[in-house]
């Protein structure tokens, strides 16, 4: 059974940095074709990619936030990690951790159940 | 960036209505397109992958079309689990969209 949860700060202050990690069991990121990505959602509106990193390390980051963010595993935790720097307000939203689909490994087929991360002063 | 508009925003519907739900493309994605149901507080569920995929254990009644710029996502016989909300997600180049969602709910 596969899952994952997402952990870190529910309150950051602009321009800080957000780390956060996702925790998942089920599956390995030593195996081929595996995947494991990050996903945010503002309050109220749409999901947003964000980036991916695969089995082999390769990295996949969205154009427009790829400046700000960093992407990193630890196989031997089960875990991935998620840096944003230079928070801001606009980036305040559920920030979700999933599973990449094996026959496309670009699409999410588990997930977590989300973290809120608010940025305020 | 690929851009994935949604129609209509907001659907309303009864229990055993036949819906659709169509996302458009800026430019050609071929079938790389996926469709997601969310429910309210809840994380995305994938429901078709591969334009027409479904996605192993989710039920037949849902059923997606289309290739190229235009797609489909088509409900036969809603239910009342299936109020909620359904985004597109396409993913031809390493740059994927999400559409800005479509909102199901009960007429």
């Amino acid at each position: 059974q596969i899952t994952l949860k997402e952990s870190g700060p529910t309150l950051v202050k602009p321009t800080q940095t957000l780390t956060l990690t996702c925790t998942f069991s089920g599956f390995s990121l030593r195996s081929s074709g595996v995947g494991v990505g990050w996903i945010r959602q503002p309050p109220g509106k749409a999901l947003e990619w964000l980036t991916l990193i695969y089995w082999d390390d390769d990295k996949r980051y969205s154009p427009s936030l790829k400046s700000r963010l960093t992407i990193t595993k630890d196989t031997s935790k089960n875990q991935v990690v998620l840096t944003m720097t230079n928070m801001d307000p606009v980036d305040t939203a559920t920030y979700y951790c999933a599973h990449s689909h094996p026959s496309t490994m670009a699409i999410f087929d588990y997930w977590g159940q989300g973290t809120l991360v608010t940025v305020s002063s | 960036d690929i851009q994935m508009t949604q129609s209509p925003s907001t659907l309303s519907a009864s229990v055993g209505d036949r819906v659709s739900i169509t996302c458009r493309a800026s430019q050609s994605i071929s079938i790389w397109l996926a469709w997601y149901q969310q429910q309210p507080g809840k994380a995305p569920k994938l429901l078709i992958y591969k334009a027409s995929s479904l996605e192993s254990g989710v039920p037949s009644r849902f059923s997606g079309s289309g290739s190229g710029t235009e797609f489909t996502l088509t409900i036969s016989s809603l239910q009342p689990d299936d109020f909620a909300t359904y985004y597109c997600q396409q993913y031809k180049d390493y740059s994927w969209t999400f559409g800005q969602g479509t909102k199901v709910e009960i007429k």
